[in-house]
């Protein structure tokens, strides 16, 4: 079936390190692919998407770039900040018409001063 | 943007009440959500809608139902309140185009003792 694997956690790194979550999925069809983000005591919100195979998503420094050949979408950011302490989802999405997402278990990524 | 309300942020109940979380979405999305989530196994999914009166079941039905009487508005209700029910518990919506970004509420957090 439809599943989305990423890495587990914690990931613990010092503020201005490189910064990668891999994320690779299975599905059948041609998914949209997320990342959605959960900072503490909050609900989820998107952080980048792409739907289409070589698409790249991006937002507040994250980019992430949809393999079709690889299957992956893999999150990445250049320098983290203590800020991007959260809880990041991979996620991905099908236009089968129920559009249900089918997350990601999450990866706690704690960013040290 | 985009709101997604739960009525309360946190919650303790007893084992056996009958148990109503209310979410309330401004958008006019079709679809609403309702997941928990629990440390280890991420997002999961209770219940869906896909418009006013329609429900369907998502991977973890038992010991829930919902309500969606107005577009707007999407409950679940925990019939008899058990331990095992103890969970944060996250709403979303979405449009319908089948590649749709899920706007999450803020969760509610309940205990039940």
């Amino acid at each position: 079936g439809d599943s989305v694997t990423q890495m587990e956690g914690p990931v613990t790194l010092s503020e201005e390190a490189f910064l990668t979550i891999n994320c690779t999925y299975t599905a059948t069809g041609y998914p949209s692919l997320f990342w959605y983000v959960q900072y503490p005591g909050e609900g989820l919100q998107l952080l980048l998407k792409a739907t289409k195979a070589d698409d790249k998503g991006s937002n507040k420094g994250f980019e992430a770039t949809y393999r079709k050949e690889t299957t992956s979408f893999h999150l990445e950011k250049g320098s983290v900040q203590v800020s991007d302490s959260a809880v990041y989802f991979c996620a991905l999405t099908l236009p089968r018409g129920d559009d249900k997402i089918i997350f990601g278990k999450g990866t706690r990524l704690h960013i040290l001063p | 943007d985009v709101k997604v309300t739960q009525s309360s942020r946190y919650l303790v109940k007893r084992t056996g009440e009958k148990v109503f979380l209310e979410c309330v979405q401004d958008m006019d999305h079709e679809n609403m959500f309702w997941y928990r989530q629990d440390p280890g196994l991420g997002l999961r999914l209770i219940y869906f809608s896909y418009d006013v009166k329609m429900k369907e079941k998502g991977d973890i039905p038992e010991g829930y139902s919902v309500s969606r009487e107005k577009k707007e508005r999407f409950s679940l209700i925990l019939e008899s309140a058990s331990t095992n029910q103890t969970s944060m518990y996250l709403c979303a919506s979405s449009g319908t185009s089948g590649r749709e970004t899920q706007y999450f509420g803020p969760g509610t957090r309940l205990l039940v003792l």
